[in-house]
């Protein structure tokens, strides 16, 4: 198993170009899980989804879609990258039940936005 | 907001127990309390879970008061590669997992 993958493990953006990040689980999970983490500071919910073809809001989702299109893969779109959004992006899934079964989490993208 | 509270940063002596606590005070009868942690330049990692019980596994032990309103997890003998950003999660019937900002364990050789 791979386990949760993400692609691109880096990228570097100037404002205003949009770009699509993917994450991938092999391990049947039916919940995915987007973070970002700037600086310092714990990881906050972007959006996250229980289901394929379910998306839901988290705690930022502000300049920020997803798509879940396949129960595999959990996509999280930038449409007008800004520099607010230059953080460490990680992707999260865990089982059908959504507790209390642990969290696997990605190796995360860092993005830089100029 | 994150329902925990946890001290921004600890230090402890290598080969010596870690407690890190956590405050709870708002948990309902159906959450439970996840710890995970984080490694430099890494993504989060499953720590350990409970309920009610204290309980233990190969990483930790959670040690969770009796009015669960503060629980307590415990490296045995804290190594080097413990040094991490450890996270205490309440979970529940709500699909969102919130972190919040964690402890910052330093481990001093």
């Amino acid at each position: 198993n791979a386990g949760v993958t993400q692609t691109p493990k880096f990228r570097v953006l100037k404002t205003g170009q949009s770009m699509t990040l993917l994450c991938a689980q092999d391990m049947n999970h039916e919940y995915m899980y987007w973070y970002r983490q700037d600086p310092g500071m714990g990881l906050r919910l972007i959006h996250y989804s229980v289901g394929e073809g379910t998306t839901a809001k988290g705690e930022v989702p502000d300049g920020y879609n997803v798509s879940r299109l396949k129960k595999q893969n959990f996509l999280l779109g930038l449409e007008s990258a800004a520099p607010s959004q230059t953080s460490v992006y990680f992707c999260a899934s865990t089982e059908a039940q959504a507790y209390p079964y642990e969290q696997y989490f990605g190796p995360g993208t860092r993005l830089t936005v100029t | 907001d994150a329902k925990t509270t946890q001290p921004n940063s600890m230090e402890s002596n290598e080969e010596e127990p870690v407690h890190l606590p956590c405050n709870h005070s708002t948990i309902s009868g159906t959450d439970y309390i996840h710890w995970y942690r984080q490694l430099p330049s890494q993504g989060p990692e499953y720590v350990i879970h409970g309920l009610t019980s204290n309980v233990n596994n190969r990483m930790a032990s959670l040690a969770i008061a009796e009015d669960r309103k503060s629980s307590t997890l415990i490296l045995h003998r804290a190594t080097l590669r413990d040094a991490a950003v450890y996270y205490c999660i309440l979970r529940g019937g709500d699909d969102k997992i919130i972190f919040g900002k964690g402890t910052r364990l330093h481990i001093l050789p």
